[in-house]
């Protein structure tokens, strides 16, 4: 059974940085690409970043790029999200998700972590 | 980016209705796409892929249809537990774009 827990996160100051982490457990993690979801309370998902299964080939969403950055540990079966220069608008719960194949184009989100909250606030 | 856009945004339903919902794309993306369940206070589950395949242990009174711009997510006779709210995902091209939602709600 496919297992995806994420970690980290909690509350970060404007300007700050947070680290998000997901452990994954009950497939071939390096075989699959990963991407991280989000979504503000009350609101709808919104997708972040993706990354390959090599970790060769990362996507962003225009709103965090430079200041999100996703990569992944495959001898540790862990993806990452590193955020930086935190705003008001980074508050969300996190989602890790599970890919569907090794590319990041083209798959789809196949499995899902529980969620981590992230708060940005003074 | 491609834009994805739900009917209705909510919908009153009773156990054993039949719901369809509408996800409409900006432009044609093939059959990349996707619906997703949330229920309540819940990580976002996933259903169909494909645009019509189930994924697996998704029961069958689930079905999706459409290829192109226009899709649909139908639930033959609704469940208790079909009472969340669903998105649908185009994975055609980067950005991935959810849309923004159709919450199903008991009536």
């Amino acid at each position: 059974e496919v297992q995806l827990v994420e970690s980290g996160g909690g509350l970060g100051q404007p300007g700050g940085s947070l680290r998000l982490s997901c452990v994954a457990s009950g497939f071939t993690f390096s075989r699959f690409a990963m991407s991280w979801v989000r979504q503000v309370p009350g609101k709808g998902l919104q997708w972040v970043a993706s990354i390959s299964s090599s970790g060769g080939s990362t996507f962003y969403a225009d709103s965090v790029k430079g200041r999100l950055t996703i990569s992944r540990d495959n001898s540790n079966n862990t993806l990452f999200l590193q955020l930086n220069s935190l705003r008001a608008e980074d508050t969300a719960v996190y989602y890790c998700a599970q890919k569907s194949a090794y590319y990041a184009l083209g798959s789809y989100l196949q499995a899902w972590g529980p969620g981590r909250p992230v708060t940005v606030s003074s | 980016d491609i834009q994805m856009t739900q009917s209705p945004s909510s919908l009153s339903a009773s156990v054993g209705d039949r719901v369809t919902i509408t996800c409409r794309a900006s432009q044609a993306i093939g059959n990349f796409l996707a619906w997703i369940q949330q229920r309540p206070g819940k990580a976002p589950k996933s259903l169909i892929f494909g645009a019509s395949s189930l994924q697996t242990g998704v029961p069958s009174r689930f079905s999706g249809r459409g290829s192109g711009t226009d899709f649909t997510l139908t639930i033959s006779s609704l469940q208790p537990e079909d009472f969340a709210t669903y998105y649908c995902q185009q994975y055609n091209s980067y950005p991935p774009i959810f849309g923004p939602g159709t919450k199903v709600e008991l009536k």
